[in-house]
């Protein structure tokens, strides 16, 4: 099993819906969780972190954190074009270790 | 500007000839680490340096080296380089091993 999971994708939503992007993860004790963006050829970037249960907002962008269930959301409302890219998860495990997901592929077509 | 820098960006050489990639961050980071990045396998991680002169292996340390002699420099070495480490490789720097990480523009490494 993978420390850090993810849907490949992949996920293909219009423009102006809402885009959820969803990882788990397998250590109980994770306290840290990030979600990373990544453009074709390019460096990832962060979008949000988030440490505690329940729902973060940043703009367009929500990051959801169920430690019972140990998974973390994405959620992107009002998806654009310019989302479309590929989506890591990354979260601290085992205290002292940063483990990515694969990542999801996200498309939004106009 | 707070950046993390790369180079070469790409690189084509042959089996068996000894490369560097260099990193250098100007954001005074403690933690820095190098990943590849291959199809379907996500980023996985080579070598990371908790500080200077303090280095360990990551998930897929074999047939690379590292070295931190400075705090903003982490050179990747590839001593023998086989067609197996074709891939996308990025650098990585943060304040501590957990927190968020700036990465390098990556460097696209061919080996024939």
């Amino acid at each position: 099993q993978k420390e850090v999971e993810q849907n490949s994708g992949p996920l293909s939503v219009p423009e102006g819906a809402i885009a959820s992007l969803n990882c788990t993860y397998s250590d109980r004790g994770s306290q840290s969780f990030f979600w990373y963006r990544q453009y074709s050829g390019k460096s990832p970037e962060l979008i949000m972190f988030i440490y505690s249960n329940g729902d973060k907002e940043d703009g367009r962008f929500t990051a959801q954190l169920n430690k019972a269930s140990q998974y973390v959301s994405l959620l992107i409302r009002d998806s654009q074009p310019s989302d479309s890219a590929t989506y890591l998860c990354a979260v601290t495990e085992y205290g002292n270790k940063l483990v990515f997901g694969a990542g999801t592929i996200l498309r939004v077509k106009s | 500007e707070a950046q993390v820098t790369q180079n070469p960006r790409y690189l084509i050489t042959v089996t068996g000839k000894k490369l560097t990639v260099t990193c250098s961050q100007n954001m005074n980071h403690e933690y820095m680490s190098w990943y590849r990045q291959d199809p379907g396998l996500g980023l996985r991680q080579i070598y990371y340096s908790m500080n200077v002169e303090v280095t360990d292996k990551g998930d897929v340390p074999e047939g690379y080296k590292v070295s931190r002699k400075e705090k903003r420099n982490f050179p990747l070495i590839l001593e023998s380089p086989s067609p197996n480490q074709t891939s996308l490789y990025f650098c990585a720097s943060s304040l501590k091993r957990t927190d968020t990480q700036y990465f390098g523009p990556g460097t696209r490494l061919t080996v024939l």
